[in-house]
């Protein structure tokens, strides 16, 4: 298998901008999850899914994200309007049976918002 | 307080000898217990779960759970150079939200 794969794997962009990362799971797996990575707040985790039906975006910063998972084998998560503060690598991660579990990561986005 | 504490280290550890990583929890209702590894510049990637009060054993891992005293600690034995990276300690509730924190991680660097 592939692993988790994750596009872009950089992307840099000017404050104000919408950024789109995307994300697909391991073929078969049931969960799907979100995060942040800061050298300030560390490890974060902002949305999960279960069968592509969101469950908990309580970490979720504010309105300006949003995720979407229309099918089993593809995600998004989306930035809108992006800020420099929203600068941090995402990662995608996804389990196989249940929600935290054995989870396996894909290899981020390191996103920089100037 | 911190839900999930770790030292941030650096830990500096000899070759050949045991590392010992430890992580303390808040949170009593707390049921699974992760290690993840994490070179640098890279994804984490889990190298030992852990469920219940004791010891698990994987190879050259151990991992030790205490839960009355909220702990769980990390012993790798016969520390090589490609054991340098951090470790990132995951504790999950299961409640009528699950939640997953992680620590902000302990950076190990095994000297030759």
């Amino acid at each position: 298998d592939a692993g988790v794969i994750q596009s872009p794997r950089h992307e840099v962009t000017e404050m104000g901008q919408e950024v789109t990362l995307r994300c697909k799971p391991i073929s078969g797996h049931d969960y799907l999850f979100w995060y942040r990575q800061t050298m300030m707040r560390g490890l974060e985790l902002l949305i999960y899914f279960n069968n592509n039906v969101p469950i908990d975006d309580s970490g979720m910063p504010e309105d300006r994200f949003s995720a979407k998972m229309p099918n089993a084998s593809f995600s998004t998560l989306k930035i809108q309007p992006s800020e420099p503060r929203d600068s941090a690598v995402y990662f995608c991660a996804s389990s196989l049976v249940r929600a935290f579990d054995e989870q396996y990561f894909g290899p981020g986005t390191r996103l920089t918002v100037t | 307080q911190k839900e999930v504490e770790q030292n941030s280290g650096p830990l500096s550890v000899p070759e050949g000898a045991i590392a010992s990583l430890n992580c303390t929890y808040s949170d009593r209702g707390s049921q699974s217990f992760f290690w993840y590894r994490q070179y640098s510049g890279k994804s984490p990637e889990l190298i030992m779960s852990i469920y219940s009060n004791g010891d698990k054993e994987d190879g050259r891992f151990t991992a030790q759970l205490n839960k009355a005293s909220q702990y769980v600690s990390l012993l790798i034995r016969d520390s090589q150079p490609s054991d340098s990276a951090t470790y990132l300690c995951a504790v999950i509730l299961y409640s009528s939200a699950s939640k997953i924190i992680f620590g902000s991680g302990t950076r190990l660097s095994i000297r030759p």
